[in-house]
């Protein structure tokens, strides 16, 4: 099945610094990456998303980038605020399926 | 309009109870998931609805877990005699069509097995 690594584990960046969080996914039939931020004792909430079918994608300080080649997607936030500081979760639908499966998450604090 | 929405928010199970967990997805949403998340861990598929049926139940512990949704809206994800390792946060989420699209989630129900 389908088993999403994702990295760092935890990042602290200052107000205004730019703020980026890596997966790998290991199946290639797996076509759908959403990004979720999920706030203390909140439900996930989906940021952005990709599809295998485009590259990058944008959504004001948000964008997230997807190599099919080399399997991995990564989310970049710009100009970070400290609203940003949450945990965020990568997922990967499974070729095949209708599961999402979850990255470990990243625990991202903004530091005024 | 209306997110989806989870009741109860919290559960306090003694070791041994049996628990019912339910979702209300949002309207109109066809598919419906279940998923379990562990403190300090990624969500984690338990398993998935379309309409009324159980399409996908790989997830699921053991066979004291079940799952229902036998209209197809309100769902009720049901734990038998709970142990400990059961506790968690339960998520539901629901989507608007058969994957892959956008799967919003309710705000879960935390679950203690004391």
């Amino acid at each position: 099945g389908e088993n999403v690594e994702q990295h760092p584990s935890t990042l602290s960046v200052q107000e205004g610094d730019s703020a980026v969080i890596k997966c790998t996914y290991s199946d290639s039939a797996s076509n759908y990456f959403p990004w979720y931020k999920q706030e203390l004792g909140k439900r996930p909430q989906l940021i952005i998303d990709i599809r295998s079918n485009v590259g990058e994608k944008k959504d004001q300080r948000i964008a997230v980038t997807l190599n099919k080649t080399a399997k991995h997607f990564s989310l970049h936030i710009t100009e970070t605020q400290p609203e940003d500081s949450a945990v965020y979760f990568c997922a990967a639908i499974q070729g095949g399926s209708e599961k999402l499966v979850f990255g470990k998450g990243t625990k991202l604090t903004v530091n005024p | 309009g209306a997110g989806v929405s989870q009741s109860p928010r919290y559960k306090v199970a003694k070791r041994g109870q049996d628990v019912a967990l339910r979702c209300d997805p949002i309207s109109g949403h066809v598919s419906l998931f279940w998923y379990q998340q562990a403190l300090g861990q990624g969500p984690e598929f338990l398993t998935y609805f379309q309409n009324e049926a159980q399409l996908d139940k790989s997830g699921l512990p053991s066979d004291r877990f079940f799952a229902e949704r036998p209209e197809g809206s309100v769902s009720t994800l049901k734990i038998q005699r709970t142990q400990q390792e059961d506790s968690a946060v339960y998520l539901c989420a629901s989507s608007l069509e058969t994957p892959p699209v956008t799967q919003y989630f309710g705000p879960g129900t935390r679950l203690l097995v004391l």
